[in-house]
Parts: structure tokens; C-alpha cells; sequence
């Protein structure tokens, strides 16, 4: 069964420095792995997504993820972030059912950034 | 294009009572998705339409909880009757087609407060 572990459930930094939020997943099948993030009272918004190809994958509010298959990680990194990137951060992996074709996202319990000014 | 449209956004109700919410997902999609996100967990898929049909309610409590997307495109999830553990945020999402590459739409969800 597919399951997804964030290790960090929050993470304090200050504004303009480096963050690294941590996922790992497992799962018996090729994957595909998602990053959606939560501002406070809206709902979730996707910031980047691997498929196959490039282990880098680039998305938006300049995040980016790689992906390590030998390790079954997908740690989102955002090289200096802004006090606007304060949100709850959520990995989230899919694959095939192979029952019916259908898709199904697992979610890890998500990690809280918290930017200090 | 609108995105995913959800209500009420907050709703507080006794043990026990009924509860509905409603969603109405992005125009021309055909798959429409309700999660349940108890506070300080992740989203946990409760049921996924494809147009009109159930595709996977394996995690839908079914003796208290039912949905229905009866024309394809709004749908309704129901509580009856609540316990106190349902207190959640409801997240509906919607997308395109099935597909397990694709991006899913949020709404900006339903807080239940079960007292």
C-alpha cells in the first residue's frame, strides 16, 4: 500500500534564507508525486508535479523538487523564501489502481512553513 | 474560468444532527472528488465521481455518509448522523478526466464543527 511520511511537521525559517521540506514515499509501482500547498482558509493549490523524465522538476513561487527514486524521496526546496510562502505544504503520490485505471492521491499530514521577517 | 465553488464554508452542528455540503466543480470537468482533512492530517479521498458514476467510495463511511452527483456536474455530501470525530475540513476538487498524472482543482472546503 502506498503511503507518504513528511518528516517535518513544521519548519521555522527566516525570510530570505534557504528551505528544504522533506518527503518520502513508498509505494510497490512507478509513482507519480505531487507538492500542493494550503494558504490559511483556501484550499489547496498545486505547485509542482514529477511524471517521468528530469529528476529536477520546476514549479511555481520559484519551488522546485527532486526526485530520488533509489532514496523514494521528493523533497521540495525554494533557494530564498518570502514571508507570502508562510502556508501548509502537502506531498501527495498517485499511481494506477489496477482495478478499474483510475487514480487515487495519497497525501502526507503536511508540513506548516512558518517565515520570519 | 471559475474555479471550484463550495458552501457553506463553515458549519457547526450537534452530535447527531444531519449535515449537507454542496460543490459545484470547474465547468467541463468530469471528475469531481470529496476529501475529508481532519486538523493536522493530510487530505484523505472520501469518495470520486467520474461524470455521474462512483468510481471509488472504499474510504466512505457509508452508514453516515453519502454523495450523490446525480446530473454530472454539482454534487452533494452528506452526514446523517454526525459524530464528533467528523469534524473536518470537506475539500471537494474536481479535474478534467480521470488520470492519475492530472492536477486537481480545490474548493476552498467546508470547516464542520460537530459539538
Amino acid at each position: 500500500a502506498q503511503s507518504v511520511t513528511q518528516l517535518d511537521s513544521q519548519v521555522p525559517v527566516f525570510e530570505e534564507a534557504p528551505v528544504e521540506l522533506r518527503c518520502n514515499y513508498s509505494s510497490s509501482v512507478s509513482v507519480y508525486l505531487f507538492w500542493y500547498v494550503q494558504y490559511p482558509n483556501q484550499g489547496l493549490q498545486l505547485l509542482l508535479k514529477y511524471l517521468s523524465g528530469s529528476t529536477l522538476v520546476k514549479g511555481i513561487n520559484g519551488f522546485e523538487a527532486e526526485f530520488n527514486k533509489s532514496q523514494t524521496s521528493f523533497h521540495l526546496r525554494k533557494p530564498s523564501v518570502h514571508i507570502s510562502d508562510t502556508a501548509e505544504y502537502f506531498c501527495a503520490v498517485s499511481d494506477l489502481q489496477f482495478s478499474g485505471g483510475y487514480n487515487k492521491l495519497i497525501f502526507g499530514a503536511g508540513t506548516r512553513l512558518a517565515v520570519h521577517p | 474560468e471559475a474555479g471550484v465553488a463550495q458552501s457553506p464554508r463553515y458549519k457547526i452542528i450537534e452530535k447527531r444532527q444531519s449535515v449537507a455540503f454542496w460543490c459545484n466543480p470547474i465547468s467541463g470537468h468530469a471528475t469531481l472528488y470529496w476529501y475529508q482533512q481532519i486538523l493536522g492530517q493530510g487530505p484523505k479521498l472520501l469518495i470520486q465521481f467520474q461524470n455521474n458514476g462512483v468510481v471509488d467510495d472504499s474510504q466512505l463511511p457509508k452508514d453516515r455518509f453519502s454523495a450523490e452527483r446525480l446530473k454530472g456536474v454539482d454534487s452533494t455530501l452528506k452526514i446523517q448522523p454526525a459524530k464528533l470525530e467528523d469534524s473536518a475540513v470537506y475539500l471537494c476538487a474536481s479535474s478534467p478526466r480521470q488520470g492519475a498524472y492530472l492536477e486537481q482543482f480545490f474548493g476552498p472546503g467546508t470547516r464542520l464543527t460537530v459539538l
